[in-house]
């Protein structure tokens, strides 16, 4: 069974640090990945999507890596800033299921000005 | 605002009361979802249509059922709910396919009394 961790739960810094966030799978078989970003009540909004075959993408000041092989990845947010602070959740998509996305319990990260 | 809509999103209702949660999308996605957020705990799929059939179903309540009229509406019927549904309902939509992005809206908060 597909089990998905994010480390650290919570996570506080200064305004203009860089900083990652960590993302691990148990089972190699995936699809892709996808991180998101949620903010207190709200839904998710998609920031990258990596598929298997790749090994990162990257979207402004955020970098998402994948390592298949040992059912990892990160996601670096340079120069953060406050409007970064929210709950980061990664999620994939195992093979053997066209639509399931697990997801871990997400890291909720605080920038402070 | 995202291509995912969801009404209402805040919902009061009683353990004896029938209502029911719509999801919108306008993306031209063929495939939706309802997921549960619980606190302290991962998303949860629930359903799963693709072109208007369900193709998963996670062990959920008979209390909660699913209807998807066509590709573009979503919605879960609501019956004799238990205090600990009260959760975070969250809509999806993809395109039909293994690796592609899921998009989410913004949730319905749900507060069973």
């Amino acid at each position: 069974k597909q089990e998905v961790t994010q480390i650290p739960a919570a996570l506080s810094v200064p305004e203009g640090e860089n900083l990652v966030l960590n993302c691990s799978f148990t089972d190699s078989a995936i699809y892709n990945l996808q991180w998101f970003r949620q903010d207190p009540g709200k839904g998710l909004t998609s920031l990258l999507l990596i598929q298997s075959s790749q090994r990162e993408q990257t979207s402004g000041r955020l970098n998402a890596s994948l390592d298949k092989s040992s059912g990892r990845s990160t996601l670096y947010i340079a120069a953060s800033q406050p409007g970064d602070s929210a709950t980061y959740l990664c999620a994939v998509r195992p093979t053997g299921s066209n639509y399931k996305l697990t997801f871990g319990k997400g890291t909720l990260l605080t920038v402070n000005p | 605002e995202t291509g995912v809509t969801q009404t209402p999103r805040h919902l009061v209702m009683g353990m004896t009361n029938k209502k029911s949660l719509k999801c919108e999308q306008h993306l031209g996605h063929n495939a939706m979802y309802w997921y549960k957020q619980s606190a302290k705990k991962p998303l949860e799929l629930m359903f799963v249509y693709s072109l208007e059939e369900r193709v998963e179903n996670n062990s959920v309540p008979s209390r909660f059922s699913p209807e998807c009229p066509n590709s573009s509406h979503l919605f879960l019927h609501l019956h004799t709910l238990q205090p600990e549904d009260s959760a975070l309902y969250l809509c999806a939509s993809s395109p039909s396919g293994r690796a592609t992005e899921a998009f989410f809206g913004q949730g319905t908060r749900l507060t069973v009394v």
